[in-house]
């Protein structure tokens, strides 16, 4: 089983503090990376796909990068607000039809 | 835009009772997965399932569980007798049409409580 990693399972941040978190999975035989946001009680939304190294892709305050060499991504966001209280799923595609495999993800808190 | 619909959306049932949820993946789609969230906690993944057979399952998915994609269209999650602990939001998706969209489809969810 190829393995995707996130680090850290749970985290807590300050409102209008700035954070990130990392998703790390193994750099063979790679074809793309998702990242999704899933708020409790509500369907996962996708945030971003990304397939090429150093792909960077921003929306609104969110944004992630691409390091498919060695095998990771990060998801920043800045200036946290209470609504990006959320589980933050990282999910690898080996090839493009494929089944995804996801991280166990990132909980996220923000404090008022 | 297709989607992945789960039904039903809320279901109440007695501990020891079996379930079945439902869910509609996309037509042209490859593989499903189940997933269900405690309310205020993390995500667990439960199973993945592709061409008629498990993937991959997690320790969470024990002998009480089962899926099963009867006639093609429908993937079913029976959990054969129910425990308090089961209640949760399950959430069904699929992914991998052979185009160029990898990403994964989520349904909406049904909320289970077992009483």
């Amino acid at each position: 089983i190829l393995n995707v990693e996130q680090s850290p399972q749970s985290l807590h941040v300050q409102e209008g503090d700035s954070t990130n978190f990392t998703c790390s999975f193994p750099s063979s035989n790679f074809y793309a990376l998702h990242w999704y946001r899933w708020e409790t009680a509500k369907s996962p939304e996708a945030l971003f796909v990304m397939t090429l190294n150093g792909d960077e892709k921003k929306k609104g305050q969110i944004s992630a990068t691409l390091n498919t060499k060695e095998g990771y991504s990060y998801l920043y966001i800045k200036g946290s607000q209470p609504e990006d209280s959320a589980t933050y799923l990282c999910a690898r595609v080996g090839n493009r039809d494929d089944k995804i495999i996801f991280g166990k993800g990132t909980r996220l808190h923000i404090l008022p | 835009e297709p989607e992945v619909t789960q039904t039903p959306s809320h279901q109440v049932t007695q501990m020891g009772q079996e379930v079945i949820l439902r869910c509609v993946p996309i037509s042209n789609h490859l593989y499903f997965y189940w997933y269900r969230q405690i309310l205020g906690q993390k995500v667990e993944f439960l199973v993945s399932f592709y061409n008629n057979e498990i993937s991959e399952k997690s320790e969470i998915f024990d002998d009480q569980f089962s899926v099963e994609r009867p006639d093609g269209s429908n993937f079913t999650l029976k959990i054969r007798s129910t425990k308090l602990e089961d209640s949760a939001m399950y959430f069904c998706a699929s992914s991998g049409d052979s185009s160029m969209n990898t990403e994964a489809f989520f349904g909406q969810g049904t909320r289970l409580t077992v009483v």
